[in-house]
């Protein structure tokens, strides 16, 4: 079975400053993926990076970077240069072989202060 | 690019009536789209898998006659809430998978459900 395990319920992070949001996994398959996504208040899950079991480099998208493990089996979101608009719950993902399921984290909510 | 829409964003209905969500990939196509629902401060959890021109897969524990999903084309998938009750009430979104290089999941907006 797979299991995605955000330990920290929230966090907080200054502007401007950098922030790492935590992300364990465990599954048996070889071939997985691990997703991040964010939501606000709003509601839609939006799509911020990618990363594969296969992957050499650790994946990047802008300020978004995957901070990539696979000896411990975290995949780490590390956002750059905070901003407000960054302000919202986040959730590790992860689809494991053939099977196009997400299995997803309990999420953590960030707040960016001034 | 990959772009989901959904609707309604909001609905309010009686309890014993039923209530149709629809779901289309709007700059592509989806073979598989899925359904989640997700309750207040939780974390999404998977309903059914839904294959174009085929029956949904539905996740352990959700009722496949209260839950109705239709895959009719390869951009468009409803969730139909049949008999809906108050605890139905909740946030249902759907999502749909974009068979790039990573196949991602791409997710619409959501439909927020009040049962009445």
């Amino acid at each position: 079975a797979q299991k995605i395990t955000q330990t920290q319920p929230g966090m907080f992070v200054q502007e401007k400053e950098a922030v790492t949001l935590d992300c364990t996994y465990d599954t048996s398959d070889p071939s997985y993926g691990l997703f991040w996504y964010k939501q606000p208040s709003s509601g839609e899950m939006i799509f911020l990076i990618y990363q594969g079991s296969y992957d050499q480099q650790n994946a990047t998208e802008g300020r978004y970077s995957l901070n990539f493990q696979k000896a411990r089996k975290s995949a780490n979101l590390v956002i750059s240069a905070s901003q407000l608009g960054d302000s919202a719950m986040y959730f590790c993902a992860m689809s494991t072989g053939t099977a196009s399921k997400l299995t997803f984290g309990t999420g953590t909510r960030l707040q960016v202060t001034l | 690019g990959a772009v989901v829409s959904q609707h309604p964003s909001r609905v309010i209905c009686k309890s014993g009536t039923s209530v149709k969500i629809e779901c289309r990939s709007l700059d592509f196509q989806a073979t598989t789209m899925f359904w989640y629902r997700q309750f207040p401060k939780q974390s999404l959890m998977l309903m059914a898998t839904s294959n174009e021109g085929s029956k949904a897969t539905y996740e352990q524990g959700v009722e496949k006659d209260k839950f109705l999903i239709n895959h009719a084309s390869l951009t468009l998938s409803t969730l139909t809430v049949t008999s809906a009750h108050p605890e139905d009430s909740s946030f249902y979104i759907c999502s749909a998978q974009y068979w790039g290089q990573t196949d991602t999941q791409y997710f619409g907006p959501g439909t927020r459900l009040t049962v009445l």
